[in-house]
């Protein structure tokens, strides 16, 4: 447990549902972020967040929706998705935004059929 | 445009030898680098950094070189152990100093250690 807890670890959903995705830290940190793996590619910035406020939106379609109620919690939620966003979605957390002191998250195996 | 680039998929090593695995980047603003290990169903650990004003950062098994010239920094793992085998990824960063850039990674290179 790296202190960065995501979940589901797995989801499968339909093109028409609406599901969400849950980040939790209880690191004390004040940044928090949203990437994603697609096979073969690099790991990609979605979202970013600073003390709950979005200081960065990688013109991620608008299917994704995060929501960040509180420094220690992260939402994304997801709607009307494409099967090619399937793929592996990673939560991070770090004591400012930067590269220094990134914790991940396990990731969410998303699945859209 | 990628800007961090691992141009090796994948990588075999015997058990014992030395893994060099190794990072391309096209961003001279870039000024700090890590390299994070995942294995599968985890999500990626950080391993190893190295801020631009230095060219080798060591860590146990574990050494970081930077090339700011060439723009290619390199990990080395010696020796090499099958608890090794994981994917590898390279990131980087610019401005770190002031704490509001985000990482850049690679695509990552799939080690495997062979016993």
């Amino acid at each position: 447990e790296t202190g960065v807890t995501q979940t589901p670890r797995h989801l499968v959903m339909g093109m028409t549902n609406k599901k969400s995705l849950k980040c939790e830290q209880h690191l004390g940190h004040n940044a928090m972020y949203w990437y994603k793996q697609s096979a073969k590619k690099p790991l990609e910035l979605m979202f970013v967040y600073s003390l709950e406020e979005r200081v960065e939106n990688n013109s991620v379609p608008s299917r994704f929706s995060p929501e960040c109620p509180n420094s220690s919690h992260l939402f994304l939620h997801l709607h009307t998705l494409q099967p090619e966003d399937s793929a592996l979605y990673l939560c991070a957390s770090s004591p400012k935004p930067g590269g220094y002191g990134y914790t991940f998250g396990s990731g969410t195996r998303l699945t859209v059929v | 445009d990628q800007q961090v680039k691992q141009n090796s998929p994948s990588l075999s090593v015997q058990e014992g030898r030395i893994s060099i695995l190794n990072c391309d980047y096209t961003n001279s603003m870039f000024d700090y680098f890590l390299w994070y290990k995942k294995y599968p169903a985890e999500g990626p650990t950080f391993l190893i950094s190295i801020s631009s004003i230095k060219d080798k950062n060591e860590d146990g098994r574990f050494t970081v070189f930077l090339n700011k010239s060439a723009k290619h920094l390199s990990l080395h793992i010696v020796p090499s152990q099958p608890g090794d085998s994981a994917v590898y990824f390279c990131a980087a960063s610019a401005g770190l100093n002031f704490g509001n850039e985000k990482l850049t990674f690679g695509t990552g290179t799939r080690l495997t250690i062979i016993p």
